[in-house]
Formats: structure tokens, sequence, C-alpha cells
């Protein structure tokens, strides 16, 4: 079964840092991983998408790295600002199992001014 | 383009009672799956339905079931509520039901059982 874990559960970082959020994955037989931003009491935004096959996806500040071998994905922000506070949730899409996506529990973002 | 639009957003339900919510997709998506979002248990898949037939379906009690209709949109129903059932339910659709394709997610609905 399937299971993702994202490390650190919180992180609380002073604007402007670049930063990078975990996510791990226990089977490496994935058809793609996709990176979700979701603000309090709200639905998910979808950020980033990478297909298996894929190394790496880049949006804006935003660059999301994959490496399935090891099970391991990471979503870099450049330049962080107040208005990335949010938790940031991984969710990858596997070859076997039914379920549509398994998420990470997530990590809660603070970006102090 | 119109977003995932899910109704109502908010819902408080008494025990014992069924509940009934909506997710219109995407225009032009087939796909539509619906998950549950608690504090404890992160979001869990419940469903998945394409061209109106349950595709895939997680693990949880009978009491939760749901439908497409031919213009897409889906209903899911959960009868008899416990008060573990609060919770914010969200739906996503795709363009179709094959991996590869990624999800665009509604902005739920916020669920509360007393």
């Amino acid at each position: 079964k399937q299971e993702v874990t994202q490390i650190p559960a919180a992180l609380s970082v002073p604007e402007g840092e670049n930063l990078v959020l975990n996510c791990s994955f226990t089977d490496s037989a994935i058809y793609n991983l996709q990176w979700f931003r979701q603000d309090p009491g709200k639905g998910l935004t979808s950020l980033l998408l990478i297909q298996s096959s894929q190394r790496e996806q880049t949006s804006g500040r935003l660059n999301a790295s994959l490496d399935k071998s090891s099970g391991r994905s990471t979503l870099y922000i450049a330049a962080s600002q107040p208005g990335d506070s949010a938790t940031y949730l991984c969710a990858v899409s596997s070859q076997g199992g039914s379920e549509k996506l398994v998420f990470g529990k997530g990590t809660k973002l603070t970006v102090n001014p | 383009k119109a977003g995932v639009t899910q109704t109502p957003r908010y819902l408080i339900k008494t025990r014992g009672q069924q509940v009934t919510l909506s997710c219109s997709p995407i225009s032009g998506h087939r796909s539509v799956s619906w998950y549950q979002q608690t504090p404890g248990q992160g979001l869990q898949f419940l469903f998945e339905y394409f061209s109106e037939t349950q595709r895939n379906k997680g693990n949880f009690p009978g009491r939760f079931s749901g439908r497409q209709f031919s213009n897409s949109r889906s209903e899911m129903n959960v009868s008899t509520l416990e008060l573990g059932d609060s919770a914010l339910y969200l739906c996503a659709s795709s363009f179709v039901a094959e991996p590869g394709y990624g999800y665009t997610f509604g902005s739920g609905t916020r669920l509360t059982v007393v």
C-alpha cells in the first residue's frame, strides 16, 4: 500500500528565504506526483504536476523535482513571501491500488514578514 | 473558464440525518473524485466516477455513496450521519480517468455533525 510522508510537518521562515519541502513515497511505481497548496479552510490549488518520466517542473518561484527510484520529491520555493504561507501537500498517483491519489499529511509553512 | 464548483459550502447536520453534497466539474472533465479531509486522518479517497460509473472506491462504510449524472455532475450522499463524519469534503475533476492527468479540486463542503 502506497504511503506518502512529508517532512517537516511545520516550517517557519523569515521573508526572502529560499526553502525546500520534502515528500517521500514508499512505492516507486507511480504515474505522477502533484504538489498542492491549501489555505486555511479552503480547497486545494494545484501547483505542479510531475509525470513519472520527468525529473522536474518549474513554475515561477517554484521548482519541484522527482526521484522516482528513491521515492522522493522536493518542492523548492525561492525568495519566500508572506503570501506563500499555507499548507503544502504532495500526492502520488500510483500504478497499484484503487486510490486515485494518495496524499501526505502536508507541511504547514509560515513566512514571517 | 469555471473551476470545480461544490455546493453547499457549509452544512450543519444532526447525528442520524443524511446529507447530499454536489460537485460540478470543469467543463469537459468527465472524471470526478471525492475526498474526505479531517485533521487526524488527512485526505482520504472516497470514490471516483467516470461516465456515470463508479470506477474506484476507498475504504469507507456503505453509508457513503455517490453517483454521477450524464452531464458529469456528481453527488455524494452520507446516510445516518455520525459525529466522526464532520470533515471537509473535497471534489476533484480530471479530463479523463486515466493516470497521467492532473486533478483540479473544488473549494470543498464543510460538514459539521452535531
